[in-house]
């Protein structure tokens, strides 16, 4: 099955700088990477996601990444906030469509 | 448009006692999901409905965890008997390719 892998386990930023959070995946058949943010107690957010058929999705300071070829899919936070302090999983699809999340990135901005 | 709801949201029990979760997926969603979030690690599936059946339950305990979705609509998934590594958070989600997250049900087991 599918198996993916997040890096770091842990970011700490100051405020104002980049924050870049990589997963690889073990399935070539994978085809679609959503990225889920999730703040102390409440529930994991679709923040946002990009399709095998798409190298790069950008939305306002979140962008996504994704090389095919190497499998792997990488987060990337401009101008960071310190309301952007939270975890943040990746995950990707099996072959049957199901979900296979990462371990997640603890995302600290200091001020 | 209303999102994921599930209810309770805590619950507290002894080992050996059984415990149920329901959810109600967003409006029209077919396909709906019961995950387990364990402290420190990402969602993990325990099993996905679409409409009334079972599309993977490949990694639900099936000799203490049950699920059911009868109408299409909302689910239940039970623990009987439950054990102290049950102690998570049960996550429902919805959406035929966008999954979108219930606030969850935290479940201690003592």
């Amino acid at each position: 099955g599918e198996n993916v892998e997040q890096h770091p386990s842990t970011l700490s930023v100051q405020e104002g700088d980049s924050a870049v959070i990589k997963c690889t995946y073990s399935d070539s058949a994978s085809n679609y990477f959503p990225w889920y943010k999730q703040e102390l107690g409440k529930r994991p957010q679709l923040i946002i996601d990009i399709r095998s058929n798409v190298g790069e999705k950008k939305d306002q300071r979140i962008a996504v990444t994704l090389n095919k070829t190497a499998k792997h899919f990488s987060l990337h936070i401009t101008e960071t906030q310190p309301e952007d302090s939270a975890v943040y999983f990746c995950a990707a699809t099996d072959s049957w469509g199901k979900l296979q999340f990462g371990a997640g990135t603890q995302v600290v901005v200091t001020p | 448009e209303a999102g994921v709801a599930q209810s309770p949201r805590y619950k507290i029990i002894e080992k050996r006692q059984s415990v149920a979760f329901w959810c109600n997926p967003i409006s029209g969603h077919a396909t709906l999901y019961w995950y387990q979030q364990i402290l420190g690690q990402g969602p993990k599936l325990l099993i996905q409905f679409q409409n009334n059946g079972v599309v993977d339950d490949s990694q639900l305990p099936k000799d203490r965890f049950s699920a059911e979705r009868l109408k299409g609509v909302d689910s239940t998934l039970k623990i009987q008997p439950a054990k102290l590594e049950d102690s998570a958070v049960y996550l429902c989600a919805s959406g035929d390719y966008e999954q979108y997250f219930g606030p969850g049900t935290r479940l201690t087991v003592t």
